[in-house]
């Protein structure tokens, strides 16, 4: 069966810091991926998504994630991360012949000011 | 604004009762994901529908049941509550039906607590 997981459940940075959040999943077919983030108060929304192609993928707000095929991994990375990046973050993975995306059990990130 | 709207927000129910949850998916989806998210874990499928049909359905008892009407709002049923299906329900809209995947739309939530 398919599973995501996401390595940490918490973490605190400062402002300017690099982010790296990792992600691994299981399942040896074709895949899609994706990170959602949940704001303060918000609603979970889509914030970056990998198909096909470049395995380096650009989201909003400077947030990139790189595919690793070899590894079944996904991290999404910032180089610079601001107070307003506090949130949750999600890894999720879609198999490219179902219908389900399977979620991890995210990673809060609080930004420091 | 989400896109997708739920109601009711928050509901109280007791242990052995029935409730529906509702959604309205965003202009131009076709298909409706319904998701429990228990305290501190991510979202955990419940199942999908796509032309008033359930096509995938994750591992969760009879018990959880939906439904698609011709608008593409969906309705998530689940009888004989438990304390332990107290959760956030979140629906997500997306339009695998008919087109390429984007991915999800959410809505904010249900917050539902069993008693």
């Amino acid at each position: 069966a398919q599973s995501v997981s996401q390595h940490n459940h918490h973490v605190i940075l400062s402002e300017a810091a690099s982010l790296e959040l990792g992600c691994n999943y299981s399942y040896g077919g074709t895949v899609n991926l994706f990170w959602y983030v949940q704001y303060p108060g918000q609603h979970l929304q889509l914030l970056l998504k990998y198909f096909s192609g470049d395995p380096l993928v650009k989201g909003i707000k400077g947030f990139e994630a790189e595919f690793i095929k070899s590894k079944f991994s996904f991290n999404l990375r910032k180089p610079s991360v601001q107070w307003s990046d506090t949130a949750e973050y999600f890894c999720a993975v879609k198999d490219t012949g179902g219908f389900k995306t399977i979620f991890g059990a995210g990673t809060r990130l609080f930004v420091k000011a | 604004d989400a896109g997708v709207t739920q109601s009711p927000t928050h509901l109280i129910k007791t242990r052995g009762q029935q409730v529906t949850l509702r959604c309205s998916p965003k202009s131009g989806h076709d298909t409706v994901s319904w998701y429990q998210q228990a305290l501190g874990q991510g979202p955990q499928f419940i199942f999908q529908y796509y032309e008033e049909e359930e096509r995938q359905r994750g591992n969760f008892p009879d018990r959880f049941s939906g439904h698609q009407f011709p608008n593409y709002s969906s309705e998530l049923n689940v009888n004989a509550l438990l304390l332990g299906d107290s959760a956030l329900y979140l629906c997500a809209s997306s339009t695998d039906g008919t087109g390429f995947y984007y991915g999800y739309t959410f809505g904010s939530g249900t917050r539902l607590t069993v008693v």
